[in-house]
């Protein structure tokens, strides 16, 4: 079935470092592919998305580019702030599924000051 | 802005109550779910609803969980009997088609502490 993988964490960082947090997909249709922000005690907010290959979503400077050949979903973003600590989840809906959403396991990014 | 509303906020029941969680999907929306969030991990699909029946449901969705629609704004989710293992954070979400590029809106969520 459909799954998505991400990069376990926590992961730590100093304000103004370069972000990566891998995601990588299974899917057996043509999925559309998301991240996802949860800020302490809150939902989860669309944080971008794209829903072919070789697209970019992009939104607060992050960015993620749709790789097929790869299957990946990689969220970058070139300088954090502490504001964007927060836990980050990607997720996938495939039209072969019912176009249903699964995410990943989340990775939760500190920045400190 | 339109949002998805839950309540309550926190629920604290006692094993083997029911609980019901209440949601409000954004008006216009078609698709609404139910996720799970057990503290600390993945989110996990328990439920997708959309013409007033239910079009899937995870492992994870067995006869202790239902779904409902009583009117035409709220969305349902009962746990008929609890246990200590369904303490979770529930998210309500809606969605306005089912098509795959469209995001899923998620409400604050329910705290449920199961005791």
């Amino acid at each position: 079935g459909d799954s998505v993988t991400q990069m376990e964490g926590p992961v730590t960082l100093s304000e103004e470092a370069f972000l990566t947090i891998n995601c990588t997909y299974t899917a057996t249709g043509y999925p559309s592919l998301f991240w996802y922000v949860q800020y302490p005690g809150e939902g989860l907010q669309l944080l971008l998305k794209a829903t072919k290959a070789d697209d970019k979503g992009s939104n607060k400077g992050f960015e993620a580019t749709y790789r097929k050949e790869t299957t990946s979903f990689h969220l970058e973003k070139g300088s954090v702030q502490v504001s964007d600590s927060a836990v980050y989840f990607c997720a996938l809906s495939d039209s072969a599924n019912n176009n249903d959403m699964r995410f990943g396991a989340g990775t939760r990014l500190t920045v400190k000051p | 802005e339109p949002e998805v509303t839950q309540t309550p906020s926190h629920q604290v029941t006692q094993m083997g109550q029911e609980v019901i969680l209440r949601c409000v999907p954004i008006s216009n929306h078609l698709y609404f779910y139910w996720y799970r969030q057990i503290l600390g991990q993945k989110v996990e699909f328990l439920v997708s609803f959309y013409n007033n029946e239910i079009s899937e449901k995870s492992e994870i969705f067995d006869d202790q969980f239902s779904v409902e629609r009583p009117d035409g704004s709220n969305f349902t989710l009962k746990i008929r009997s609890t246990k200590l293992e369904d303490s979770a954070m529930y998210f309500c979400a809606s969605r306005i088609m089912g098509l795959a590029g469209d995001e899923q809106y998620f409400g604050p969520g329910t705290r449920l502490t199961v005791t």
